[in-house]
């Protein structure tokens, strides 16, 4: 069974400094992979998602994620954190031929002035 | 476009009580989805529908059953709730088109709390 692990339950960083969040996935083959952030209350927007070709994607709101075969990872990335990227991020597995999303525990980050 | 609608968005329950989550969606999506969402699990299949007619279990069934009354609406149903079922629900949907494949647009959640 494909498993999702996000290791940083919580991050902290200043607004400004650079932020990358951490995910780990367990699956035979090349999943699809994607991040999706939740704003509190809110529900699940899609930041960005890797199905093939170029290993560096990029998302919405200035994030990019770069799969790493070798080590069945694939980080989010944003060079300047704003004040808005506070929220909770969600990595997520999908089977290429299958119907099911499997998602990690998530990272929360918060953003310090 | 309203995408995927859910409600009631809060709704607190006691312990035996039933009660049915509306979701519906205006994307003409073939495929539906219900989480629930609880801290520091991320979110957890409890079924889904892959066309009208159609339903399976997720990761998490126990406890709950489900209805694609038509293509556009996906509902959840808690015959007896327990405090265990206290959670954040979501629902979502998912075309099957190859341009948007496997890309899922969640609705704004329902908070139950079961006392």
């Amino acid at each position: 069974a494909q498993s999702v692990t996000q290791p940083d339950i919580h991050i902290t960083v200043s607004e400004g400094a650079s932020l990358e969040l951490r995910c780990n996935y367990s699956y035979g083959a090349t999943p699809y992979l994607f991040w999706y952030v939740q704003s509190p209350g809110q529900g699940l927007q899609l930041l960005l998602k890797y199905f093939s070709g170029d290993t560096l994607v990029q998302g919405i709101k200035g994030f990019e994620a770069e799969f790493k075969r070798s080590q069945s990872s694939f980080n989010l990335r944003k060079p300047s954190v704003h004040w808005s990227d506070a929220a909770e991020y969600f990595c997520a597995v999908h089977k290429a031929a299958g119907n099911k999303l499997t998602f990690g525990g998530g990272t929360r980050v918060l953003v310090k002035p | 476009n309203a995408g995927v609608t859910q409600t009631p968005k809060f709704q607190v329950l006691k312990t035996g009580q039933s009660m049915t989550l509306q979701c519906a969606q205006d994307m003409n999506h073939n495929s539906m989805y219900w989480y629930r969402q609880d801290p520091g699990m991320g979110l957890r299949l409890i079924y889904y529908s892959a066309s009208e007619g159609t339903t399976d279990k997720g990761e998490v069934p126990n406890g709950y059953n489900v209805s694609r009354l038509n293509k556009r609406e996906f509902s959840l149903r808690l015959e007896s709730a327990a405090p265990s079922q206290t959670s954040v629900y979501f629902c979502a949907s998912r075309t099957d088109a190859i341009s948007g494949a496997n890309v899922l647009t969640f609705g704004a959640g329902s908070r139950l709390t079961v006392l």
